[in-house]
């Protein structure tokens, strides 16, 4: 069974572009959520989509956008990017994302601002 | 507000054990996870607690207690491949997963 899938692995970008990040669940699962991870931050919480809703989002500024498919394959934006958004960005799938499922995590694609 | 607290690093020698602290104060508490994290890969699955008490799963087992918003992961016959981040998480309810920002593991010889 395949992992979740996020692509591109790395990308830099420069101040006031806008990027876009996907995901690719494991197959049959249909919650995703979304993750920043800087240094000495850990993984702070940016959105969860369950069959093209989302159904929570965490406290980042509306720059940070996300969608997801009827497949459940999800996208993230980030638009106007700053040098702060230089991170690890993680996307992690689940059944339903209910609170008793772990969450399984890709590789995670690698922001890099100029 | 939501805050989790761990320590920021901890070091062992190997064939050791070693007990990783976690509190957590959330505004909702539907279970606490703790993920290993080796450095440039991605999380994955540790424990899942969410009655007080202690999991136990080969050399790793962990202890929940809510009232004290208070757990632990213990590894015992630490192994050097044991170095990496362990991260403690809690999932609130509203699809949310609140995570601490990690404890760096170092595993000597």
């Amino acid at each position: 069974k395949a992992g979740v899938t996020q692509t591109p692995r790395y990308l830099i970008k420069t101040r006031g572009q806008q990027v876009t990040l996907s995901c690719s669940p494991i197959s049959g699962h249909r919650s995703v959520s979304w993750y920043q991870q800087t240094p000495g931050q850990g993984l702070q919480f940016l959105f969860e989509y369950f069959s093209e809703t989302q159904r929570n989002k965490g406290n980042f500024p509306g720059r940070f956008s996300g969608r997801q498919f009827s497949n459940s394959r999800s996208e993230m934006n980030v638009s106007t990017l700053e040098l702060g958004d230089s991170a690890l960005y993680l996307c992690a799938s689940s059944q339903t994302g209910g609170g008793n499922q772990p969450q399984h995590f890709g590789d995670g694609t690698r922001l890099s601002i100029l | 507000g939501q805050n989790i607290d761990q320590p920021t690093e901890m070091t062992a020698t190997e064939g050791a054990i070693v007990q990783i602290n976690c509190t957590y104060q959330t505004s909702g508490f539907n279970g606490l996870f703790w993920y290993q994290q080796h450095a440039g890969e991605a999380p994955t699955f540790l424990s899942y607690n969410v009655l007080d008490g202690l999991e136990e799963k080969g050399r790793f087992s962990s202890f929940l207690s809510r009232s004290k918003g208070y757990s632990y992961l213990l590894l015992k016959e630490l192994q050097m491949k044991d170095s990496a981040s362990y991260l403690c998480a809690v999932t609130t309810g509203g699809f949310k997963t609140i995570f601490g920002a990690g404890t760096r593991l170092f595993v000597k010889a």
